[in-house]
């Protein structure tokens, strides 16, 4: 069965230092999307892609995040700097449809 | 903010038991209601996808029922086994991909 998959499964850094996530979708799906799940919350948008283009960053810290999806398929979502604040897990789901978002296994994410 | 919730926040019940969950949404501008299955080290994974009033669906031991007027759905897990212990997450979508998520309920079901 495919799956999305997701690289590093775990990330230490330092505040102001830059960390990169990666993110291979299955197959075929056009929708990509990444969600950051802070301890105790739900997952929240970041950043929604249909193909190449960014269709919703609204929730995107802008002046320190950015997601590209460059040729359609994988994604990298890139901070810097990191801050404290980040320490998060991110999650990145696809979909062919509107219906049911795949899910990774996510990178957590850890600033010190 | 349009809130989505869930109860209880977690639970611990014993091999066997039954058990249900909550989730609430805004009742306006409904589109889809999901659950997912969140275990420890692994990927999410999508139970249902309910879009209609008065939707039941059933996975083996696990099921749910939406009711979009007055905005929740409830999870059931029958005779809940070892395995079961995970988050459950419910999410609402509001329109086309959009989705909400609740904070999960965390299940711990002991042997």
């Amino acid at each position: 069965e495919a799956e999305v998959a997701q690289s590093p499964r775990y990330k230490i850094t330092e505040k102001s230092q830059a960390v990169a996530f990666w993110c291979d979708p299955i197959s075929g799906h056009a929708t990509l999307y990444w969600y950051r799940q802070i301890l105790g919350q739900g997952p929240e948008l970041l950043v929604q892609f249909q193909d190449e283009s960014v269709v919703d960053d609204s929730q995107l810290p802008k002046d320190r995040f950015s997601a590209e999806r460059l040729k359609g398929v994988d994604s990298t979502l890139k901070i810097q700097p990191a801050e404290l604040g980040d320490s998060a897990m991110y999650l990145c789901a696809s979909t062919r449809t509107s219906e049911t978002q795949y899910f990774g296994p996510g990178t957590r994410l850890l600033v010190l | 903010i349009l809130n989505v919730e869930q109860s209880p926040q977690s639970l611990h019940v014993q091999e066997g038991d039954s058990t249900n969950f909550t989730c609430s949404f805004p009742s306006s501008n409904f589109y889809a209601l999901h659950w997912y299955r969140w275990e420890t080290a692994k990927s999410p994974e999508a139970l249902f996808v309910m879009t209609l009033n008065g939707d039941e669906k059933k996975k083996g031991r696990i099921s749910a029922t939406l009711n979009t007027k007055e905005g929740y759905s409830y999870l059931y897990i029958k005779g809940s086994q070892p395995e079961d212990s995970a988050t459950y997450l419910c999410a609402w979508g509001s329109g086309y991909s959009t989705l909400t998520f609740g904070k999960g309920t965390m299940l711990l079901v002991s042997p």
